[in-house]
C-alpha cells in the first residue's frame, strides 16, 4: 500500500536560517508527489509538484524540493526562512495524477523564530 | 488559479442535529471532488469522492448514513452531517479536480465544525 512518511512533526528554526523538511514515500510505482502549506484554520495551498521531468523542482515563496527515487524521498528546502512561514507543511503522494486520490504525510510544524 | 469556496467557514450545532456544508468550484467545472476530515493537529484524511451525477465513493471506515454527499451540479457539492455528535467535530475540508491541464487539487478553506 502507498504510504507517506514526514519524519518530523515539528521544526523549529530562527528567521533567516536554511530549512529542511522531509518526506518519504512508498510506492513500487511511479507517483505524483506534492507539498502543501496550511496556515491555522484555512485550506491547503500548493507549494510545488513533481510530476516528471526534472528532479529539482522550484515552488512558490522561495521553496524547492528534490526527488530522489533511489532513496524514496521529496524533501522540501527554503535556503532562508521568514516569520511568514510558520505553518503546517504535508506531503503528499498520488499514483495517477494530482487530481486524483492524494495520500497525505501526518504534518510537519514549521515553527519560524525571531 | 481556480477557486474553491467552502460554506460556512464555522458552524455551531446541537448534538443529533444535521449539518450541510457546501463546495463549490467557482471560476471552473469539477467532475470530480474530494472531502477530507482533518482533526486538531492531524493530518487529511480522505472520506469519499464526490463524482456528478453519480453515488459518491467512500472510504473503508467512513458511514455512508453518516455522511451524505451530493454532487448534484459540476460547481457544486454537498456534505451533509446528519444527527451529529460530539466526535463529528472537526474540520473539513473539500477540494475540486482542477481543469485539464492542471493535474492537481484545489482546496476549499475549510469549515469548522463544533457538536456541543
Amino acid at each position: 500500500a502507498q504510504s507517506v512518511t514526514q519524519l518530523d512533526s515539528q521544526v523549529p528554526v530562527f528567521e533567516e536560517a536554511p530549512v529542511e523538511l522531509r518526506c518519504n514515500y512508498s510506492s513500487s510505482v511511479s507517483v505524483y508527489l506534492f507539498w502543501y502549506v496550511q496556515y491555522p484554520n484555512q485550506g491547503l495551498q500548493l507549494l510545488l509538484k513533481y510530476l516528471s521531468g526534472s528532479t529539482l523542482v522550484k515552488g512558490i515563496n522561495g521553496f524547492e524540493a528534490e526527488f530522489n527515487k533511489s532513496q524514496t524521498s521529496f524533501h522540501l528546502r527554503k535556503p532562508s526562512v521568514h516569520i511568514s512561514d510558520t505553518a503546517e507543511y504535508f506531503c503528499a503522494a498520488a499514483l495517477s495524477g494530482g487530481y486524483n486520490k492524494l495520500i497525505f504525510g501526518a504534518g510537519t510544524r514549521l515553527a519560524v523564530h525571531p | 488559479g481556480a477557486v474553491v469556496s467552502q460554506h460556512p467557514s464555522w458552524v455551531i450545532c446541537k448534538s443529533g442535529t444535521s449539518v450541510k456544508i457546501e463546495c463549490r468550484s467557482l471560476d471552473f467545472q469539477a467532475t470530480t471532488m474530494f472531502w477530507y476530515r482533518q482533526f486538531p493537529k492531524q493530518s487529511l484524511m480522505l472520506m469519499a469522492t464526490s463524482n456528478e451525477g453519480s453515488k459518491a465513493t467512500y472510504e473503508q471506515g467512513v458511514e455512508k448514513d453518516k455522511f451524505l454527499i451530493n454532487h448534484a451540479s459540476l460547481t457544486l457539492s454537498t456534505l451533509t452531517v446528519t444527527s451529529a455528535h460530539p466526535e463529528d467535530s472537526s474540520f473539513y475540508i473539500c477540494s475540486a479536480r482542477a481543469p485539464v491541464g492542471y493535474n492537481e487539487q484545489f482546496f476549499g478553506p475549510g469549515t469548522r465544525l463544533t457538536v456541543l
